[in-house]
């Protein structure tokens, strides 16, 4: 079976501190990770994804996420935060192949002070 | 890129009724549909897998005599909640996908249920 966990339900951080968003798995087969963001009543929107290529991924918004393997993780980061990064984050993961069933995380709610 | 619509976006209807929620892949063919549900605060949980011309897979705990899900055509599927009641209120999300392989997701903007 297959999970993710996001540590830490909310997240506030300043205008243009760092983001850092944590996500750890647990997977009997190499995983594929991905990160959305769901902003008030809208659906999901693919951030980034990591499907065993490079470790380092680059997503939209400035935003990227390492996979380590060691470590079982698969963080979010971004160097700055902008106000409208303001929104729910989801890791996720799936072990790939046909049925591309994802498990969600809890989800992070991220906040941006002025 | 790959687009999928939700229609509609709100509905409120009377504890009792039926409705129909439909998920269209505008401009793919989506050969395998999924079907989740958010609770306020909470995250997604997969609801059931629907393959085009195929009766919907259900996860473990979800009814399928309520939740019916008829994926008729590679670019429709559609959820209808039977005799809603008020605990059935969610936020109901679909994805689609037209490839094998775990990266090709798109989700639509979902479908917000009150059941008074």
């Amino acid at each position: 079976a297959q999970s993710v966990t996001q540590l830490g339900s909310h997240v506030s951080v300043s205008e243009g501190a760092l983001v850092l968003l944590r996500c750890n798995y647990s997977s009997s087969v190499p995983p594929y990770l991905f990160w959305y963001v769901q902003y008030p009543n809208q659906g999901l929107q693919l951030l980034l994804k990591y499907t065993s290529a490079a470790t380092l991924v680059k997503g939209i918004n400035g935003f990227e996420a390492e996979f380590k393997k060691s470590e079982t993780s698969f963080h979010l980061t971004k160097p700055s935060a902008h106000m409208s990064d303001a929104a729910e984050y989801f890791c996720a993961v799936t072990s790939g192949g046909a049925t591309n069933k994802l498990i969600f995380g809890t989800g992070t709610l991220l906040a941006v002070q002025p | 890129g790959a687009v999928v619509s939700q229609h509609p976006s709100w509905v409120i209807c009377k504890s009792g009724t039926s409705v129909k929620i439909e998920c269209r892949s505008l401009d793919f063919q989506a050969t395998t549909m999924f079907w989740y549900r958010q609770f306020p605060k909470q995250s997604l949980m997969l609801m059931a897998t629907s393959n085009e011309g195929s009766k919907a897979t259900y996860e473990q705990g979800v009814e399928k005599d309520k939740f019916l899900i008829n994926h008729a055509s590679l670019t429709l599927s559609t959820l209808t909640v039977t005799s809603a009641h008020p605990e059935d209120s969610s936020f109901y999300i679909c994805s689609a996908t037209f490839g094998v392989g775990a990266n090709v997701l798109t989700f639509g903007a979902g479908s917000r249920l009150t059941v008074l």
